[in-house]
């Protein structure tokens, strides 16, 4: 079964430093999505991409956030500089038009 | 934007018991209601999703109900059994664009 692949799973990282998670969505899919996930709280839409550029952004995609597909396979989300409460589990994911998919997830520590 | 509340915050039944989870959304605008089941440390995973067109809709143990007019929707589990044991997450959303998920009901089935 095709499935959503992210990397890495764990990122430590000092605060101010940049910061790049990627994803490889599952290869016929048009939606792309990033959501974070605060330790026991719940999933938080950060950005949708579609026909390579963002079309819907939360509250909390601020500036030092970022998201690109480099290339037909990647997509790939950039923290710029880093801070304590970005630290959280990252999930991607991609759809069709039907059913969202997750990846397993980049857990980043922000030290 | 979309605000979904999610209840209970955690539920705890016997086994072979019904469970009822109840979310309601903000934004007339949504037409989409997954519902999402998250182990520790894994990523949601779909179990049931209905669209705005549809009132009711059940897969074996499990079924959902939506009430346009109300802006609710709820999740039923029947028979349940110690590996529903998880977090449950419902979620809306308008075309699947701006997903927006609930703030979770941690489920807990004794034996």
């Amino acid at each position: 079964e095709p499935e959503v692949t992210q990397t890495p799973s764990h990122q430590v990282t000092q605060m101010g430093q940049e910061v790049i998670l990627r994803c490889v969505p599952i290869s016929n899919h048009l939606y792309f999505y990033w959501y974070r996930q605060i330790l026991g709280q719940k999933v938080e839409f950060l950005v949708s991409f579609y026909n390579n550029e963002i079309s819907e952004k939360s509250e909390i995609f601020d500036d030092q956030f970022s998201v690109e597909r480099p290339d037909g396979s990647n997509f790939t989300l950039k923290i710029r500089s880093t801070k304590l409460e970005d630290s959280a589990m990252y999930f991607c994911a991609s759809e069709d038009g039907g059913e969202l998919f997750f990846g397993e997830g980049s857990r980043l520590t922000v030290l | 934007g979309e605000n979904v509340e999610q209840h209970p915050s955690t539920l705890s039944v016997q086994e072979g018991d019904s469970a009822v989870i109840k979310c309601t959304y903000s934004d007339s605008a949504s037409n989409y209601f997954p519902w999402y089941k998250q182990e520790l440390g894994k990523r949601p995973q779909l179990i049931i999703d209905i669209r705005s067109n549809v009132g009711e809709k059940k897969d074996q143990r499990i079924a959902v109900t939506l009430n346009k007019t109300a802006k609710h929707f709820s999740l039923h589990i029947t028979e349940t059994q110690p590996e529903d044991s998880a977090v449950y997450f419902c979620a809306a959303a308008s075309n699947n664009n701006d997903m927006r998920f609930g703030a979770g009901t941690r489920l807990t089935v004794k034996p």
